[in-house]
């Protein structure tokens, strides 16, 4: 089936050190799949970080990067130097072309940045 | 801040209970989605409308799950008969509607059955 693995949590990183949550996708029903990744802030919903929808391509926002590959089915989200302020839960998720598609979610990586 | 605005925050029912949330969701957006989020963070996908229709659901064959988008009215999912297991976080979400599109989420609904 469709499916999305990421690292599991609590990841603890300090502040200024680089991070790399992994993310791997399975799409068996979904022909090009497009993929994202959320992130939910202490107190908040659930908000796109980024998103990419062509292979080979990197998406990039508040100094994060993910490249969708389709050879490894990656999408590992990448910052290199973290900050207090980026404390919170990440989703990878995968999802559709078309706007029905509902997005397949993984179970969300805890980040905590020490000083 | 969200524009997708789930009510209530909290919900607490006993067992064989009703259980009622209700989603705005962001203005102009025609698809909605409604996730089970467990205690081990995993999604379910529950079922998706665009307008007031369904365009997929899944796993509501237990019949105890309902939901509804009626034109000019929030959309809800109701349990009908809350069970133990059903204890989750709710999340509603929406879309603009056209494709490749990211889904905003609302805050959810806690539902603790108790």
């Amino acid at each position: 089936g469709d499916s999305v693995t990421q690292t599991e949590g609590p990841v603890t990183v300090s502040e200024s050190e680089s991070l790399i949550i992994n993310c791997t996708y399975s799409a068996t029903s979904i022909a090009y799949p497009n993929l994202f990744w959320y992130v939910r802030y202490p107190g908040e919903g659930l908000q796109l970080l980024l998103k990419v929808i062509t292979a080979g391509q990197k998406g990039s926002s508040r100094g994060f990067e993910a490249t969708y590959n389709k050879e490894t089915t990656s999408f590992h989200l990448q910052k290199a130097s973290v900050q207090e302020s980026d404390s919170a839960v990440y989703y990878c998720a995968l999802g559709g072309p078309n706007s029905g598609t509902y997005q397949r979610f993984g179970t969300g990586t805890k980040l905590q940045v020490v000083p | 801040n969200s524009k997708v605005i789930q009510t209530p925050r909290y919900l607490v029912k006993g067992q064989g209970q009703k259980a009622k949330m209700r989603c705005i969701p962001e203005k102009g957006h025609p698809v909605v989605f409604w996730y089970q989020q467990n205690k081990n963070n995993e999604f379910k996908f529950l079922i998706n409308f665009q307008n007031q229709e369904v365009l997929q659901q899944i796993d509501m064959t237990e019949k105890r799950f309902s939901a509804e988008c009626p034109s000019n009215s929030p959309c809800s999912l109701e349990i009908q008969s809350s069970e133990a297991g059903d204890s989750a976080l709710y999340l509603c979400a929406s879309s603009p509607g056209h494709s490749n599109e990211r889904l905003f989420f609302g805050h959810g609904t806690k539902l603790s059955v108790l």
